[in-house]
Formats: C-alpha cells, sequence, structure tokens
C-alpha cells in the first residue's frame, strides 16, 4: 500500500507571507507525482506533475521542487493571497501495472487572512 | 459545455433505493475514474477505464457497479448503499497516453447522502 503524507494539515498566513508544505511518499515506489489546487465548491485543479529527480516547476507565484531519492516533494507560495486559500493536494503514481492510479495525501488546507 | 461535468450535484437516496451517477468529459480523453471522499480522508480511487476498458478496480464492493459505454460517458450505479456510503464522489478524465504521468481533470462531484 503506498502511503502519501503532507503536513501540515492546516496553515494559516497573512496576506503577502510567503510559505511552503512537504508531500512525502515512499521513494521506492514512484512514478510520477502530481499537485492539485482544491477550492471549496469548485473541481480539483490540477497544478503539476513532476517525474524526474530535481524536476521545478513554476506556475505565476506557485512553485514545486521534487526530489525522488528522499520521496518528498515541496510546494512553494511567494507573496500569498487570499484566493490562494485553498487545500492544496498531492498524489504519487507508482507505476507499472498501476495505470493511472493516483494515491492522494490528505491535503494541506491553506487560510490566507487579508 | 466544457471540461468534465457531473450530474446530479446533489443526491439523497434511501438503502433500497436504485440510482446512477453520471460523468461527461468534453476535452477528447481516453481514461476516465471515480473517485470517493468520505469525511476525513484523503480522496480514494474507485474504477479506472482506459479506452474504455475496466483497467483497476480497487476494492470496491459490488453494490458500486461502473459504466464506461464510451469514452466520453461514465456512469456509477448505485444499489442498497449504506449510510457510511455517504461521501462526495468525483469523476475524472485523462488523456490515457502517459499512464501515472497524465494530468487528470476532475468535475465539481456529486454530494451522495444514504438514509
Amino acid at each position: 500500500i503506498l502511503n502519501v503524507e503532507q503536513s501540515p494539515q492546516s496553515l494559516h498566513v497573512q496576506e503577502g507571507d510567503s510559505t511552503n508544505f512537504t508531500c512525502s511518499f515512499p521513494s521506492s515506489n514512484f512514478y510520477a507525482l502530481h499537485w492539485y489546487r482544491w477550492e471549496t465548491a469548485k473541481s480539483p485543479e490540477a497544478l503539476f506533475v513532476m517525474t524526474l529527480n530535481g524536476d521545478e516547476k513554476k506556475k505565476g507565484r506557485i512553485s514545486a521542487t521534487l526530489n525522488t531519492k528522499e520521496g518528498y516533494s515541496y510546494l512553494y507560495i511567494k507573496g500569498s493571497q487570499p484566493e490562494d486559500s485553498a487545500t492544496y493536494l498531492c498524489a504519487v503514481n507508482a507505476g507499472g501495472t498501476s495505470y493511472g492510479k493516483l494515491t492522494f495525501g490528505q491535503g494541506t488546507i491553506l487560510t490566507v487572512h487579508p | 459545455e466544457t471540461g468534465v461535468t457531473q450530474t446530479p450535484r446533489h443526491l439523497v437516496m434511501g438503502m433500497t433505493n436504485k440510482k446512477s451517477l453520471k460523468c461527461e468529459q468534453h476535452l477528447g480523453h481516453n481514461a476516465m475514474y471515480w473517485y470517493k471522499q468520505s469525511a476525513k480522508k484523503p480522496l480514494e480511487l474507485m474504477f479506472v477505464y482506459n479506452f474504455k476498458e475496466q483497467t483497476e478496480n480497487n476494492s470496491v464492493p459490488s453494490r458500486f457497479s461502473p459504466e464506461c459505454p464510451n469514452s466520453s460517458h461514465l456512469f456509477l450505479h448505485l444499489h442498497t448503499l449504506q449510510p457510511e456510503d455517504s461521501a462526495l464522489y468525483l469523476c475524472a478524465s485523462s488523456q490515457g497516453h502517459r499512464g501515472g504521468g497524465d494530468t487528470q481533470y476532475f468535475g465539481p462531484g456529486t454530494r451522495l447522502t444514504v438514509l
């Protein structure tokens, strides 16, 4: 069973703060890692897919890094805005016969206060 | 309509009812997925269809029965459910070429309550 852990569970920051959170997974069982943003009453929105060790992806003020050897990914948000408030999900695919199968973490709930 | 749509958005059913959830994707994708999110739990994969063939059944009880008549439509047929099946059911789709590296696009979900 693939275990994906996210920390912290929740985070409150002030507008303008930069923040980051972590996704951990078994390094021996990895093909791809996905980050999603899920706002209340909306669909989860894909942010990044990463597969290679050392991968870095960026989308506006949000960026992510991947370390497959030690089994973690960081998501960074620079200069948080209230509209960044959402649950951030990470999901891992172990490859092999687990075609398309994503195992999700519990998510990090981010609240950005004006 | 664009993206992934799901109907109904809310459903209340008794344990003896039979109902179906519908998902439609307008993205030209070949893979479709059903997920379940129960309170305080992570999103959990239920079924995967790739080019209309079921490729994953994540040990889901037989009271949940998926159907994929074509690459654009996915159904989840529900019968004799239990109150603990109350959850948010999400559908997703992806291109279907890169397996675990495919970005999955999600619908808004159906909030199911079983009385």
